[in-house]
């Protein structure tokens, strides 16, 4: 969805190197979250947030950090990569909801990361 | 431990033919399921959901069926075509938790 960027898009790093995903929109959603992708397997939950201040740990936070910089910019962090951190990343947003897994999710092109 | 999974990891299905794609999951408290889909580089897109209150709820050529007797969840895409080919995921989601909790995927091939 053209109204949810990522950058980059892809990304060769090694072990060891701070890296920093960016997420922005458009769309003017209160929500955003990160995901990861990994090979036959679905998507797993990194982290959330509600908006500016609400930031929540997903299934997998574990090696790594978010900002949630303003209500359009969510940025993802690897503090000291590590190969099993290789994976496609996406970022997505959701309009608020009574309860936010009933919010449609929309989604960013993906990040391909590689940590060698 | 809760999951979300499916059957077929690939399905290969004649340009113009139904499409059925099944999803398990188990746990007993999700009471609400999305369909998505996500073409080669891309994000996945929502396609359908449903509600638990429901076992039928119908879109442009989709139709998802919810049969929470078997924990079973199906997505009917009707007279495939070649755009269609894509990997379709199901994901689920309890009033207790506002995690989604995804499947692994099945990848649709249309034959031509």
């Amino acid at each position: 969805d053209a109204d949810v960027t990522q950058t980059p898009r892809n990304r060769i790093t090694k072990t060891g190197k701070r890296i920093m995903l960016e997420c922005s929109q458009t769309k003017g959603h209160d929500r955003m979250y990160w995901y990861r992708q990994d090979p036959g397997l679905g998507l797993r939950l990194i982290y959330y947030s509600f908006d500016v201040k609400d930031i929540n740990k997903g299934e997998i936070s574990d090696g790594y950090s978010v900002s949630r910089q303003a209500q359009a910019k969510f940025s993802l962090s690897l503090e000291s990569a590590i190969p099993n951190q290789t994976a496609l990343y996406f970022c997505a947003t959701s309009e608020r909801a009574r309860t936010s897994g009933r919010a449609r999710q929309f989604f960013g092109p993906g990040t391909r990361l590689t940590v060698l | 431990g809760e999951s979300v999974g499916l059957h077929l990891p690939t399905l290969s299905v004649q340009e113009g033919d139904n499409s059925i794609i099944n999803c398990a999951y188990s746990n007993s408290a999700s009471d609400y399921f999305i369909w998505y889909k996500q073409e080669s580089g891309k994000g996945p897109q929502f396609i359908i959901d449903i509600r638990s209150n429901m076992d039928k709820r119908q879109g442009q050529r989709v139709t998802v069926l919810l049969n929470k007797t078997v924990k079973h969840l199906s997505l009917q895409i009707a007279a495939t075509q070649p755009g269609d080919s894509a990997v379709y995921f199901c994901a689920e989601n309890s009033y207790s938790n506002y995690q989604l909790i995804w499947g692994a995927g099945t990848k649709l091939i249309i034959k031509p």
